[in-house]
């Protein structure tokens, strides 16, 4: 069964102050490791899909890279507009069509 | 382009009942899937479909169904709602099969007292 972790839970960061968030993943064949921001009272938006080891994407002050048993979410220089819950998923080769499970997580508060 | 569209956005069950929800997906779009998020378990898929049939179902009860129409709009049925189906209940559309890149909507928050 897919299982995927993210750490920490909560992080609160004073603006520019840079930080990295941390999803590890056991799948059996990773299709693909997709990165979704969620703001409150909204559905999660996506960021980032990585496929294989080494790989790495930016989007503004947003950075993802992927080893083969994990991923990290670099923020650097956070402004208070990244405040929201970034969320990790895999997709694995044996699942069919877009099913993807999620992480729990991590709740990113940046103060300005 | 219009988002993904859910209906209802709130509404309130008693034990017992169902609940039938709606999700209209992006124009164009032919893949719809559908999630359940909660405090405790986070985001849990519940099943998808693609082009009318069902392609993957998650690890719930049979008293959650759905189906999907031939212009692709969805619909999600909870029979028998019970406390703890309470939830937001996302939906999800995707422009190709396997991309895993969903677009959700805003989601249809589910109270079951």
């Amino acid at each position: 069964e897919d299982q995927v972790t993210q750490s920490p839970e909560a992080l609160r960061l004073q603006e520019g102050e840079s930080s990295s968030l941390n999803c590890s993943y056991t799948v059996s064949g990773l299709r693909g490791l997709f990165w979704y921001r969620q703001d409150p009272g909204k559905g999660p938006e996506f960021l980032f899909t990585l496929y294989s080891a080494g790989e790495e994407k930016e989007k503004e002050r947003l950075k993802a890279t992927l080893t083969k048993k994990e991923s990290f979410l670099h923020i650097t220089a956070p402004k208070p507009e990244d405040s929201a819950t970034y969320l990790c998923a895999v997709q694995s080769v044996g699942a069919a069509g877009n099913k993807l499970t999620f992480g729990g997580g991590t709740r990113v508060l940046v103060k300005p | 382009k219009a988002g993904v569209t859910q209906t209802p956005r709130y509404l309130i069950k008693t034990r017992g009942q169902q609940v039938t929800l709606s999700c209209s997906p992006i124009s164009g779009h032919r893949s719809v899937s559908w999630y359940q998020q909660t405090p405790g378990q986070g985001l849990q898929f519940l099943f998808e479909y693609f082009s009318e049939t069902q392609r993957n179902k998650g690890n719930f009860p049979g008293r959650f169904s759905g189906r999907q129409f031939s212009n692709s709009r969805s619909e999600m049925n909870v029979s028998t709602l019970e406390l703890g189906d309470s939830a937001l209940y996302l939906c999800a559309s995707s422009l190709g099969a396997n991309t895993g890149e969903l677009f959700f909507g805003e989601g249809s928050r589910l109270t079951v007292l």
